[in-house]
């Protein structure tokens, strides 16, 4: 079984869409939650971490984290064409990462 | 911007080539990282550092060698090329003392080996 599940997707939405991203995990001594975007042919940036449960907001974006379901969220409020990337989650325990397989996400003009 | 860099960013090889793919980064990170990107597979470490002298290796079973003689480089090689081989390969860097939830990532080398 896979640390971390993600669906590949792709996913394509209408701009302004609400955007949900997930992922689903197996180790419950993870952590920290995290969420990357990665643009065509560069690398993965930081959106977003979370740590242990809860919300985070930060503009547009949200990260939620259920730990009792171990399950993560993203979700894009106001999607943008430029919002259009692959989405990684990402979570750690300790000093061990693992990633989610990412989301494509296509937002259409 | 992240000031992680690798070079080159394309590379078509033959098989049984010796390759380094070269990372630099300029923040004075302890901490690097390899990792190898397949489409559609999850992110997997393949070598780690969290200072000069001192390496890892990942979860994933790799043909590479790394070293680490300078804080700010962090060079993978790989002795014989094969066509397995073939794959994004990321570096990524991040301060010592914290979660390395803040890791920075190179633009990657995209390495083809035919």
């Amino acid at each position: 079984q896979k640390e971390v599940e993600q669906d590949p997707g792709p996913l394509s939405v209408p701009e302004g869409a609400i955007v949900s991203l997930n992922c689903t995990y197996s180790n419950s001594a993870f952590q920290y939650f995290m969420w990357y975007r990665q643009y065509s042919r560069k690398g993965p940036e930081l959106l977003m971490y979370t740590y242990s449960s809860g919300n985070k907001e930060d503009g547009r974006f949200t990260a939620q984290v259920d730990k009792s379901s171990k399950y993560i969220s993203l979700f894009i409020r106001d999607s943008q064409p430029s919002d259009s990337a692959t989405y990684l989650c990402a979570m750690s325990a300790g000093n061990q990462f693992y990633f989610g397989t990412g989301t494509s996400l296509t937002v259409i003009p | 911007e992240a000031d992680i860099y690798q070079t080159p960013r394309y590379l078509v090889i033959g098989t049984g080539k010796k390759i380094t793919l070269e990372c630099s980064q300029t923040m004075g990170h302890d901490k690097m990282y390899w990792y190898q990107q397949d489409p559609g597979m999850e992110l997997h470490l393949i070598h780690y550092s969290y200072g000069v002298n001192s390496t890892e290796k990942g979860d994933l079973s790799s043909e590479s060698t790394v070293s680490r003689i300078r804080t700010e480089h962090f060079p993978l090689t790989l002795e014989s090329a094969r066509p397995s081989h073939t794959s994004q390969y990321l570096c990524a860097s991040s301060e010592f003392g914290t979660v390395a939830y803040e890791q920075y990532f190179g633009p990657g080398t995209r390495l083809t080996v035919t």
